[in-house]
């Protein structure tokens, strides 16, 4: 079953405008997690934010967590035209002893120069 | 290089015919886990396996099977084939998955088409 639901489906920007993305999901979770899908190609790992964290920073991304409206956030700053991809989140939640990583239909984001 | 990889990346076949899409990884992970990613539908969970020996149904398991003999080793099987399947598949790894807040790594994904 898919938990996590992107919000827009397609986003298009200019280079060195912000870009945001929404995610929204619907039981408890142990970390959200976002993940860069470049056209033809596997899953990259961007960021991880645990569920007693509120916000997190890598380079040009921030993420923010709000459990009490199970919903997250990404934003990437400063986007480049190498941003272009698309964007998951993935909610990792317990399931018995394993944890269970749920992705979410994703953000295709386009950023032209 | 840290990688997971996967064969072939591109196949066409035909229905019934039986397929096997092979992954390994080389970071001596636990965890290892078959997507597949459909339009409109995201990633879609079809087997995990926890360690060698130990493997378990995601979401949409039916028409696959996986063994995990090995531990660098997690092959995807397809026993007759059928148009449905027709999908990009994808091959995962992580450290453990044992209440863990680790990332998973990917392959580069296998595109079957099923005629």
């Amino acid at each position: 079953s898919q938990q996590g639901e992107e919000d827009p489906q397609a986003l298009s920007i200019q280079e060195g405008e912000n870009a945001t993305m929404n995610c929204s999901y619907k039981t408890s979770i142990n970390n959200l997690q976002w993940y860069r899908q470049n056209s033809g190609r596997g899953l990259v790992h961007l960021i991880l934010i645990r569920s007693n964290e509120r916000e997190k920073h890598s380079g040009r991304l921030r993420v923010t967590l709000d459990t009490s409206k199970k919903s997250s956030s990404l934003l990437i700053t400063a986007s480049r035209a190498a941003d272009t991809a698309s964007y998951f989140c993935a909610t990792d939640s317990r399931a018995g002893t394993a944890s269970k990583l749920t992705f979410g239909t994703g953000t295709r984001l386009q950023v032209t120069l | 290089e840290a990688q997971v990889t996967q064969n072939p990346r591109y196949l066409i076949t035909v229905t019934g015919k039986k397929l096997t899409v092979t992954c390994s990884q080389n970071m001596n992970h636990e965890y290892m886990s078959w997507y597949r990613q459909d339009p409109g539908l995201g990633l879609r969970q079809i087997y995990y396996s926890m360690n060698v020996e130990v493997t378990d149904k995601g979401d949409v398991p039916e028409g696959y099977k996986v063994s995990r003999k090995e531990k660098r080793n997690f092959p995807l099987i397809l026993e007759s084939p059928s148009p449905n399947q027709t999908s990009l598949y994808f091959c995962a790894s992580s450290p453990r998955q044992t209440y863990s807040n680790q990332p998973q790594h990917f392959g580069d994904g296998t595109r079957l088409s099923i005629l």
